[in-house]
């Protein structure tokens, strides 16, 4: 089956660092999302990797290694506002999205 | 202007009743869907449309029956509403079905069946 592995939720200070793993196995490969959900909003597209390596967008970096299933989501300097839940997302052959449960990230003054 | 629009924002009603969800994208987008969110935060597929017609159908109860009448709207009918129906739906929109681009999604509506 499919299937895609994120932590429950995660807690960071503000201004630390904070890294955001997710495993996926999936019937191939057409990409991985991240994508960031406030309590009571929308998900909200933040990165998209198909290829091996890191993607960097302003304090946020995503991270993809297609050979071990896993990518993970980098948040620096981390701001109050970054409390929200991240959903990693994987489209399959089928270009279907296939979900994770999302990971609650709080974060502490 | 709002990208992808859906109301209402916010239903509450009683067992057994029907219901219906509107959804538009001012995209120019081919293809739309409608995801259901649990207490449990999955987000599961029920439906993609690709320029009016239905390309995915994920195994849905068929009280819920989709209906877009044209590429910019995704419409969802709801009969018989049962309490496991509670949950947040969400409207999406994509460029294309085989498009590995970003989905835009609407605010959600958030459906209570008491």
């Amino acid at each position: 089956g499919q299937n895609i592995d994120q932590p429950t939720e995660m807690t960071a200070t503000e201004g630390a660092i904070v890294q955001i793993n997710c495993t996926y196995q999936t019937s191939g490969f057409n990409g991985l999302f991240w994508y960031q959900q406030h309590a009571g909003e929308a998900p909200t597209f933040l990165s998209y990797n198909v290829l091996d390596g890191l993607e960097e967008k302003g304090r946020f970096s995503s991270f993809l290694s297609r050979s071990k299933g896993y990518s993970y989501l980098l948040l620096k300097e981390l701001q109050m506002k970054d409390s929200a839940s991240y959903l990693c997302a994987v489209m399959d052959s089928n270009y279907q999205l296939i979900w994770g449960a999302g990971t609650k990230l709080i974060i502490k003054p | 202007d709002t990208a992808v629009s859906q109301t209402p924002k916010y239903l509450v009603t009683q067992m057994g009743n029907d219901k219906s969800i509107k959804c538009e994208q001012n995209l120019g987008h081919d293809t739309m869907y409608w995801y259901k969110q649990d207490s449990k935060k999955f987000l599961k597929i029920m439906f993609s449309y690709n320029n009016k017609e239905l390309i995915i159908n994920e195994t849905v109860p068929n009280r819920f029956s989709p209906k877009s009448p044209d590429k910019a709207h995704l419409n969802l009918h709801i009969n018989s509403l049962e309490l496991g129906d509670s949950a947040v739906y969400f409207c999406a929109s994509s460029q294309g079905s085989r498009d590995t681009g970003e989905l835009f999604f609407g605010e959600g509506s958030r459906l209570t069946v008491l």
